[in-house]
């Protein structure tokens, strides 16, 4: 069984591009959630998507925004990059997301900007 | 208050000794509450998982949740220095679907 794919692992942006990261969830997993990982301020919520809605959002500007397909696939925009935006970013999925379900992180895409 | 505490060690502990790693959290609701290993440069892959009061085990793994106190913890029986790793721990507040993670506490494994 595929786990959870993130494409791309790295990436180098300027200040000022704009990024996609996309994020394919465990087969028959629904639930997607992003988020961003710095040595300073660990794990951050940045939002979760289910069926297509987006179900929970984090405490980031609107500058961060995403999406998710039919299939269950994912996708996470950030534009206007800044130099803060340094990290790496984790996508997770669980089957429905509910309250008894754990998720399973995909490798990560390490984001640098400079 | 941060949602999710956990001391940032480093926890150093001899080979074959017990860790112990714990965790307090803020929402008196939760109702799930994880432990993730993450070693480094790699994403988290989770360990254990525990809804109800007490403790569960799973090899050398024990979980243990006190709701009153609003603490869980995590103890690794006969450490191996494979384990040395940061360890998250992750709840899941009230009735919402996100898991909210703290800081992670980094668990030395010494030879």
């Amino acid at each position: 069984k595929a786990g959870v794919t993130q494409t791309p692992r790295y990436l180098i942006k300027t200040r000022g591009q704009q990024v996609t990261l996309s994020c394919s969830p465990i087969s028959g997993h629904r639930s997607v959630s992003w988020y961003q990982q710095t040595p300073g301020q660990g794990l951050q919520f940045l939002f979760e998507y289910f069926s297509e809605t987006q179900r929970n959002k984090g405490n980031f500007p609107g500058r961060f925004s995403g999406r998710q397909f039919s299939n269950s696939r994912s996708e996470m925009n950030v534009s206007t990059l800044e130099l803060g935006d340094s990290a790496l970013y984790l996508c997770a999925s669980s089957t429905d997301g509910g309250q008894g379900y754990g998720y399973t992180f995909g490798s990560g895409t390490r984001l640098t900007v400079v | 208050q941060k949602e999710v505490e956990q001391n940032s060690g480093p926890l150093s502990v001899p080979e074959g000794a017990i860790a112990s790693l714990n965790c307090t959290y803020s929402d008196r609701v939760s109702q799930s509450f994880f432990w993730y290993r993450q070693y480094s440069g790699k994403s988290p892959e989770l360990i254990m998982s525990i809804y109800s009061n007490g403790d569960k085990e799973d090899g050398r793994f024990t979980a243990q949740l006190n709701k009153a106190s609003q603490y869980v913890s995590l103890l690794i029986r006969d450490s191996q220095p494979s384990d040395s790793a940061t360890y998250l721990c992750a709840v899941r507040p009230g009735t919402a679907s996100k898991l909210t993670f703290g800081t992670g506490t980094r668990l030395q494994v010494t030879l």
